[in-house]
């Protein structure tokens, strides 16, 4: 079955330090592929998404590119903030279904 | 406001209690799913549904039961609560498959269940 593969956290960095959380994912077809993130307190919102390969997904200064033949969508951010201080997920969507298959996510702090 | 809402937004039973958590969206979204957010396991789906009357299982179904007689909401029972239960559950709504941001799914708060 359809599976995520992402690094486990803490990622601990400082303000504008350059993040990448690795996600890789298993799955037959051509899948769509997600990025979340969790506020503490929170229910999940969307950060970016891309649904074909080469696609890049962005959003509030987050980049992810769909590389099918390395079968992986990395999160980057060139600088972060201590507002980004968050859990993140890496999701995938299979061809043809509804349901998302999620990572166990990880979780990144921020510090000034 | 519109969206998605979930209640409560806390609970606390005992073993062998029946819980039941709500889930209400006001966007008539087609497609409303369960999760369940554990330490380790990350969002585990529970059952979905694509429509009002269809509903089926996911990963993790055992020792619940959904129904969805209205496309708005989408209850899940807890129909003797188990402390494996304990964790915090999410609902979450998607318009749909085709086009684009269809897809996205839009998460409710969510209910930190505590099952003593």
């Amino acid at each position: 079955g359809d599976s995520v593969t992402q690094m486990e956290g803490p990622v601990t960095l400082s303000e504008e330090a350059f993040l990448t959380i690795n996600c890789t994912y298993t799955a037959t077809g051509y899948p769509s592929l997600f990025w979340y993130v969790q506020y503490p307190g929170e229910g999940l919102q969307l950060l970016l998404k891309a649904t074909k390969a080469d696609d890049k997904g962005s959003n509030k200064g987050f980049e992810a590119t769909y590389r099918k033949e390395t079968t992986s969508f990395h999160l980057e951010k060139g600088s972060v903030q201590v507002s980004d201080s968050a859990v993140y997920f890496c999701a995938l969507r299979g061809s043809g279904y509804s349901t998302l298959t999620f990572g166990k996510g990880t979780m990144l702090l921020v510090s000034p | 406001d519109a969206g998605i809402t979930q209640s409560p937004r806390y609970k606390i039973t005992e073993t062998g209690r029946q819980v039941t958590l709500m889930c209400h969206q006001t966007w008539s979204h087609s497609y409303m799913f369960w999760y369940r957010q554990d330490l380790g396991h990350g969002l585990r789906l529970i059952y979905y549904s694509a429509a009002a009357d269809i509903t089926d299982k996911g990963e993790v179904p055992d020792g619940y039961v959904v129904s969805r007689s209205k496309t708005e909401n989408f209850p899940l029972t807890l129909e003797s609560a188990t402390r494996s239960q304990t964790s915090v559950y999410f609902c979450a709504s998607s318009p749909g498959l085709a086009g684009a941001n269809t897809d996205t799914q839009y998460f409710g708060p969510g209910t930190r269940l505590t099952v003593l």
